[in-house]
Protein backbone atom coordinates (compact mmCIF):
# COMPACT_ATOMS: atom_id res chain seq x y z
CA UNK A 1 0.00 0.00 0.00
CA UNK A 2 1.06 3.54 -0.76
CA UNK A 3 1.67 5.46 2.66
CA UNK A 4 0.70 9.18 2.48
CA UNK A 5 2.96 10.98 5.23
CA UNK A 6 1.75 14.76 6.03
CA UNK A 7 2.98 17.31 8.18
CA UNK A 8 3.00 19.24 10.25
CA UNK A 9 0.09 17.75 12.12
CA UNK A 10 -0.68 21.07 13.02
CA UNK A 11 -0.11 24.45 12.06
CA UNK A 12 -0.90 28.14 14.27
CA UNK A 13 -1.28 31.13 11.81
CA UNK A 14 -2.59 34.16 11.37
CA UNK A 15 -4.80 36.10 9.15
CA UNK A 16 -3.13 36.83 6.60
CA UNK A 17 -0.46 34.53 6.63
CA UNK A 18 1.41 32.10 4.02
CA UNK A 19 0.65 28.24 4.97
CA UNK A 20 2.58 25.19 3.70
CA UNK A 21 1.37 21.61 3.82
CA UNK A 22 3.36 18.96 2.64
CA UNK A 23 2.63 15.10 1.63
CA UNK A 24 5.10 13.03 0.94
CA UNK A 25 3.94 9.48 -0.80
CA UNK A 26 6.01 6.28 0.09
CA UNK A 27 5.81 5.40 -3.85
CA UNK A 28 6.13 7.41 -7.08
CA UNK A 29 2.13 8.13 -7.82
CA UNK A 30 3.16 10.75 -10.79
CA UNK A 31 0.80 13.23 -10.20
CA UNK A 32 -1.95 11.40 -8.64
CA UNK A 33 -2.58 13.78 -5.91
CA UNK A 34 -5.53 15.42 -4.24
CA UNK A 35 -6.29 18.29 -1.21
CA UNK A 36 -9.11 18.29 0.74
CA UNK A 37 -10.57 20.70 3.32
CA UNK A 38 -12.60 19.23 6.74
CA UNK A 39 -14.15 21.80 8.83
CA UNK A 40 -15.53 20.30 12.29
CA UNK A 41 -18.67 18.02 11.62
CA UNK A 42 -18.76 18.70 7.57
CA UNK A 43 -17.68 16.41 4.86
CA UNK A 44 -14.64 16.80 3.20
CA UNK A 45 -14.44 19.15 0.09
CA UNK A 46 -12.04 18.50 -2.73
CA UNK A 47 -9.69 21.52 -3.21
CA UNK A 48 -7.26 20.29 -5.70
CA UNK A 49 -6.82 17.25 -8.02
CA UNK A 50 -3.55 15.75 -10.18
CA UNK A 51 -1.94 17.76 -7.43
CA UNK A 52 -2.10 21.48 -8.74
CA UNK A 53 -5.47 21.49 -10.58
CA UNK A 54 -7.97 23.77 -8.68
CA UNK A 55 -11.40 22.84 -8.20
CA UNK A 56 -14.29 24.96 -9.72
CA UNK A 57 -15.24 27.51 -7.11
CA UNK A 58 -12.00 26.94 -4.75
CA UNK A 59 -10.23 30.83 -4.31
CA UNK A 60 -7.01 31.24 -6.11
CA UNK A 61 -4.89 31.81 -2.90
CA UNK A 62 -4.86 27.89 -2.70
CA UNK A 63 -2.50 26.39 -5.03
CA UNK A 64 -0.32 23.11 -5.26
CA UNK A 65 2.89 22.04 -6.40
CA UNK A 66 4.52 18.09 -7.16
CA UNK A 67 8.53 17.40 -6.87
CA UNK A 68 8.76 13.78 -7.44
CA UNK A 69 7.02 12.22 -4.32
CA UNK A 70 6.60 15.20 -2.33
CA UNK A 71 3.30 17.36 -2.65
CA UNK A 72 2.61 20.92 -1.18
CA UNK A 73 -0.42 23.05 -0.58
CA UNK A 74 0.54 26.71 -0.24
CA UNK A 75 -2.68 28.76 1.12
CA UNK A 76 -0.77 32.37 0.25
CA UNK A 77 -2.97 34.77 2.30
CA UNK A 78 -4.70 32.76 5.12
CA UNK A 79 -8.60 33.89 5.52
CA UNK A 80 -11.12 33.19 8.44
CA UNK A 81 -12.99 30.80 6.28
CA UNK A 82 -9.40 28.84 5.76
CA UNK A 83 -9.32 27.59 9.68
CA UNK A 84 -9.92 23.41 9.13
CA UNK A 85 -8.59 20.52 9.04
CA UNK A 86 -6.77 19.65 5.51
CA UNK A 87 -6.03 16.07 3.80
CA UNK A 88 -4.00 14.60 1.07
CA UNK A 89 -4.66 11.72 -0.73
CA UNK A 90 -2.99 9.23 -3.40
CA UNK A 91 -5.70 8.76 -6.38
CA UNK A 92 -2.99 6.61 -8.28
CA UNK A 93 -3.56 3.02 -6.82
CA UNK A 94 -5.81 0.98 -4.75
CA UNK A 95 -6.45 0.95 -1.67
CA UNK A 96 -6.50 4.81 -1.97
CA UNK A 97 -5.55 6.18 1.05
CA UNK A 98 -5.35 9.63 2.66
CA UNK A 99 -2.39 11.84 5.04
CA UNK A 100 -3.09 11.79 8.33
CA UNK A 101 -4.41 15.44 7.98
CA UNK A 102 -3.27 19.20 9.44
CA UNK A 103 -4.97 21.13 11.70
CA UNK A 104 -4.85 24.96 10.62
CA UNK A 105 -5.39 26.85 14.08
CA UNK A 106 -6.05 30.53 14.55
CA UNK A 107 -2.99 31.79 16.30
CA UNK B 1 -25.51 16.18 -6.88
CA UNK B 2 -27.08 15.35 -3.47
CA UNK B 3 -26.02 12.03 -1.93
CA UNK B 4 -28.08 11.00 1.25
CA UNK B 5 -26.58 8.11 3.20
CA UNK B 6 -29.09 5.88 5.42
CA UNK B 7 -28.84 2.80 7.70
CA UNK B 8 -26.26 3.55 10.04
CA UNK B 9 -26.91 3.05 13.97
CA UNK B 10 -25.68 1.11 17.32
CA UNK B 11 -24.77 -2.77 17.10
CA UNK B 12 -22.80 -4.97 18.85
CA UNK B 13 -19.87 -6.56 17.76
CA UNK B 14 -20.18 -9.58 15.71
CA UNK B 15 -23.38 -7.75 14.06
CA UNK B 16 -24.27 -6.77 10.78
CA UNK B 17 -25.49 -3.17 8.86
CA UNK B 18 -26.54 -2.18 5.66
CA UNK B 19 -25.91 1.65 4.85
CA UNK B 20 -27.49 3.21 1.65
CA UNK B 21 -27.10 6.12 -0.58
CA UNK B 22 -29.53 7.58 -2.83
CA UNK B 23 -27.84 9.60 -5.33
CA UNK B 24 -29.41 12.06 -7.23
CA UNK B 25 -28.28 15.25 -9.49
CA UNK B 26 -25.95 13.37 -11.56
CA UNK B 27 -26.14 10.38 -14.11
CA UNK B 28 -25.48 7.69 -11.31
CA UNK B 29 -24.39 4.57 -13.56
CA UNK B 30 -21.94 6.85 -15.01
CA UNK B 31 -19.43 7.35 -12.23
CA UNK B 32 -17.89 4.85 -9.85
CA UNK B 33 -18.43 5.07 -6.25
CA UNK B 34 -16.48 4.95 -2.94
CA UNK B 35 -17.04 4.82 0.96
CA UNK B 36 -14.88 6.54 3.08
CA UNK B 37 -15.28 6.45 6.94
CA UNK B 38 -13.55 8.53 9.66
CA UNK B 39 -13.55 7.82 13.37
CA UNK B 40 -13.86 9.69 15.88
CA UNK B 41 -11.14 12.33 16.17
CA UNK B 42 -9.34 10.90 13.46
CA UNK B 43 -8.51 11.28 9.63
CA UNK B 44 -10.18 9.88 6.69
CA UNK B 45 -10.22 6.05 5.29
CA UNK B 46 -11.30 4.94 1.97
CA UNK B 47 -12.83 1.89 2.51
CA UNK B 48 -14.43 0.40 -0.68
CA UNK B 49 -14.93 1.63 -4.12
CA UNK B 50 -16.98 0.19 -7.19
CA UNK B 51 -17.20 0.86 -10.72
CA UNK B 52 -19.93 2.57 -12.69
CA UNK B 53 -21.33 -0.82 -13.59
CA UNK B 54 -20.43 -2.69 -10.59
CA UNK B 55 -18.51 -5.07 -12.21
CA UNK B 56 -15.07 -4.21 -10.42
CA UNK B 57 -15.33 -3.73 -6.48
CA UNK B 58 -12.17 -3.26 -4.19
CA UNK B 59 -11.67 -3.10 -0.53
CA UNK B 60 -9.31 -1.99 1.74
CA UNK B 61 -7.43 -4.93 3.79
CA UNK B 62 -9.31 -4.50 7.06
CA UNK B 63 -13.01 -4.84 5.50
CA UNK B 64 -12.13 -7.50 2.63
CA UNK B 65 -14.06 -10.65 3.88
CA UNK B 66 -16.99 -8.69 5.98
CA UNK B 67 -17.84 -5.71 3.68
CA UNK B 68 -19.40 -5.91 0.52
CA UNK B 69 -20.55 -2.50 -1.83
CA UNK B 70 -22.41 -3.19 -4.56
CA UNK B 71 -25.26 -0.18 -6.25
CA UNK B 72 -28.46 -0.64 -8.17
CA UNK B 73 -28.53 1.82 -11.10
CA UNK B 74 -31.55 1.35 -11.73
CA UNK B 75 -32.60 2.79 -8.22
CA UNK B 76 -29.69 5.34 -8.57
CA UNK B 77 -28.61 3.51 -5.04
CA UNK B 78 -25.56 2.63 -3.46
CA UNK B 79 -25.11 0.20 -0.53
CA UNK B 80 -22.25 -1.45 1.78
CA UNK B 81 -22.99 -4.52 3.72
CA UNK B 82 -21.29 -4.79 6.57
CA UNK B 83 -20.83 -8.18 8.55
CA UNK B 84 -18.95 -9.26 11.72
CA UNK B 85 -18.62 -5.58 13.07
CA UNK B 86 -15.89 -4.62 15.14
CA UNK B 87 -15.19 -1.92 17.84
CA UNK B 88 -12.96 -0.58 15.43
CA UNK B 89 -15.07 -0.21 12.44
CA UNK B 90 -16.94 2.62 14.74
CA UNK B 91 -16.79 5.75 12.57
CA UNK B 92 -19.10 7.94 10.38
CA UNK B 93 -19.08 6.57 6.66
CA UNK B 94 -19.75 8.57 4.05
CA UNK B 95 -20.79 7.62 0.38
CA UNK B 96 -18.92 9.88 -1.99
CA UNK B 97 -18.88 9.99 -5.79
CA UNK B 98 -15.79 9.87 -7.93
CA UNK B 99 -14.33 12.06 -10.89
CA UNK B 100 -14.91 10.61 -14.18
CA UNK B 101 -12.26 8.31 -14.95
CA UNK B 102 -10.28 9.36 -11.58
CA UNK B 103 -10.16 8.55 -8.38
CA UNK B 104 -10.59 11.92 -6.58
CA UNK B 105 -13.78 12.62 -4.64
CA UNK B 106 -15.61 15.36 -6.08
CA UNK B 107 -18.97 15.08 -4.13
CA UNK B 108 -19.72 13.60 -0.52
CA UNK B 109 -22.60 12.97 1.57
CA UNK B 110 -23.21 14.40 4.94
CA UNK B 111 -22.14 10.63 6.58
CA UNK B 112 -24.02 8.63 8.14
CA UNK B 113 -22.93 7.02 12.05
CA UNK B 114 -21.99 3.86 12.85
CA UNK B 115 -20.99 2.93 16.90
CA UNK B 116 -19.90 -0.80 17.32
CA UNK B 117 -20.44 -1.47 20.72
CA UNK B 118 -21.73 -3.71 23.27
Amino acid sequence: DIQMTQSPSSVSASIGDRVTITCRASQNIGSGLGWYQQKPGKAPKLLMSAASSLQSGVPSRFSGSASGTDFTLTISSLQPEDFATYYCQQAARVPLTFGGGTKVYIK
Amino acid sequence: VQLLESGGGLVQPGGSLRLSCVASGFPFSAYAMTWVRQAPGKGLEWVSGISESGGSRFYVDSVEGRFTISRDNSKNTLYLQMNNLRAEDTAVYYCVKEMGGRHYFDYWGQGTPVTVSS
